[in-house]
């Protein structure tokens, strides 16, 4: 089973709202990841945490904000977005076995529109 | 230079025919290559991996990997109108986690 489940599928807010994106694995995997990706362009990178630290940040903007409460889930907290963050945003998870054959699999994504 | 490079497309190949999806990178200590398939709107499905030089082949689809040459194949035989969608060549990098995607080619498999 290779798994990744997100939640919303699709969210609208405002500028002025906070919202959370939530992500789901029950595969033991130990590294899990924030993507972001604009229409017709590859996924972008965001955050990496690998046994629940935050490893990776990409430069990202304050305005996201990513949380691991455990080893399965992975939150993205939002606040004051700006329009030009609408955007799909994807989870993936790996098994971060230290190796360097790590697959990561990917979530269904959460369709984000800011007005 | 883009770490990963593939060509836009549209790639358009009859149905039955043979699809070559290509992709050079230019990490020389690269070890692990990925393809991703990508319909609209969803998600990137991982459809193969390699990580030694040669051939690796799962069903319909081949991943050829040159590392000498720095370049990572997709053949897919047979192809379907299924098959059209979006192809990511990944590679990871920076010894752990990091997965650099191409730019992706669309594949239009026509009937």
């Amino acid at each position: 089973d290779t798994e990744v489940t997100q939640t919303p599928k699709h969210l609208v807010m405002g500028m002025t709202n906070k919202k959370s994106l939530k992500c789901e694995q029950h595969m033991g995997h130990r590294a899990m990841y924030w993507y972001k990706q604009k229409a017709k362009k590859p996924p972008e990178l965001m955050f990496v945490y690998s046994y629940e630290k935050l490893s990776i940040n990409e430069s990202v903007p304050s305005r996201f904000s990513p949380e691991c409460p455990n080893s399965s889930l992975l939150n993205l907290h939002l606040h004051a977005l700006q329009p030009e963050d609408s955007a799909l945003y994807l989870c993936a998870s790996s098994q971060d076995r230290g190796s360097s054959t790590d697959t990561q699999y990917f979530g269904p994504g959460t369709r984000l529109t800011v007005l | 230079q883009k770490e990963v490079e593939q060509n836009s497309g549209p790639l358009s190949v009859p149905e039955g025919a043979i699809a070559s999806l290509n992709c050079t990178y230019s990490d020389r200590g690269s070890q692990s290559f990925f393809w991703y398939r990508q319909y609209s709107g969803k998600s990137p499905e991982l459809i193969m991996s390699i990580y030694s030089n040669g051939d690796k082949e799962d069903g319909r689809f081949t991943a050829q990997l040159n590392k000498a040459s720095q370049y990572v194949s997709l053949l897919i035989r047979d192809s379907q109108p299924s098959d059209s969608a979006t192809y990511l060549c990944a590679v990871l990098t920076g010894g752990g986690n990091k997965l650099t995607f191409g730019t992706g080619t669309q594949l239009k498999v026509e009937l």
